[in-house]
């Protein structure tokens, strides 16, 4: 069965600097997907990046990046330079291709990031 | 704008009590969940429509119900049979094989 694993339940960093928040996942299909939200204290779920299983470089958005390493099956989002918005719960979560063409997400537990100034 | 909207934000269920939260979207995705979020705990699925008129039970499932009359509606009722209801409740959409859209959450509590 599919699992995604977040070890980090709460990090620190201090403004301006990076950050690495680590997803582990567990999947036996060669084609998933990896997503990274965030969800700040007002509760909404925001998507920050994606990465598919089958692409040959690193995703990048903006201050954001995913550290793929698919021999060790993990996901690592890295934010650079960060920020006092940056404060909030960040989920990893998997989609794997389903032979009955559902494309439902599994989601970590979760690591929240307080910045501190 | 095109979105998820989620009503209402706070709700309150006493003991036997079903009730029923709204999801509409207008982005035009033939896909929508619900998920579950209990304190400091990750997304849980309760269930899931890949199109109208079906749906699927996700990992959650007992004490809930849902229907998907229209693309644009997935209502979903907790019914008394659901002994722990608490949570923060989140609706999403997608496109396939796309990312999920979510709305702003319902957080139910019990009386």
């Amino acid at each position: 069965a599919q699992k995604i694993t977040q070890t980090q339940p709460g990090m620190f960093v201090q403004e301006k600097e990076a950050v690495t928040l680590d997803c582990t996942y567990d999947t036996s299909d060669p084609s998933y997907g990896l997503f990274w939200y965030k969800q700040p204290s007002s509760g909404e779920m925001i998507f920050l990046i994606y990465q598919g299983s089958y692409d040959q470089q690193n995703a990048t958005e903006g201050r954001y990046s995913l550290n793929f390493q698919k021999a060790r099956k993990s996901a690592n989002l890295v934010i650079s330079a960060s920020q006092l918005g940056d404060s909030a719960m960040y989920f990893c979560a998997m989609r794997e291709a389903r032979m009955d063409s559902s494309y439902k997400l599994i989601f970590g537990s979760g690591t929240r990031l307080l910045v501190r100034p | 704008d095109g979105g998820i909207t989620q009503s209402p934000k706070y709700l309150f269920r006493k003991e036997g009590q079903n009730v029923t939260l709204s999801c509409e979207q207008n982005l035009n995705h033939d896909a929508m969940y619900w998920y579950r979020q209990d304190p400091g705990q990750g997304l849980r699925l309760i269930y899931y429509s890949q199109i109208v008129n079906d749906f699927q039970k996700g990992d959650i499932a007992e004490g809930y119900s849902v229907s998907r009359e229209k693309k644009e509606s997935f209502p979903l009722t907790v019914t008394s049979a659901q002994k722990n209801p608490t949570a923060f409740y989140l609706c999403a959409s997608s496109p396939p094989a796309g990312k999920l859209f979510f709305g702003s959450g319902t957080q139910l509590s019990v009386l």
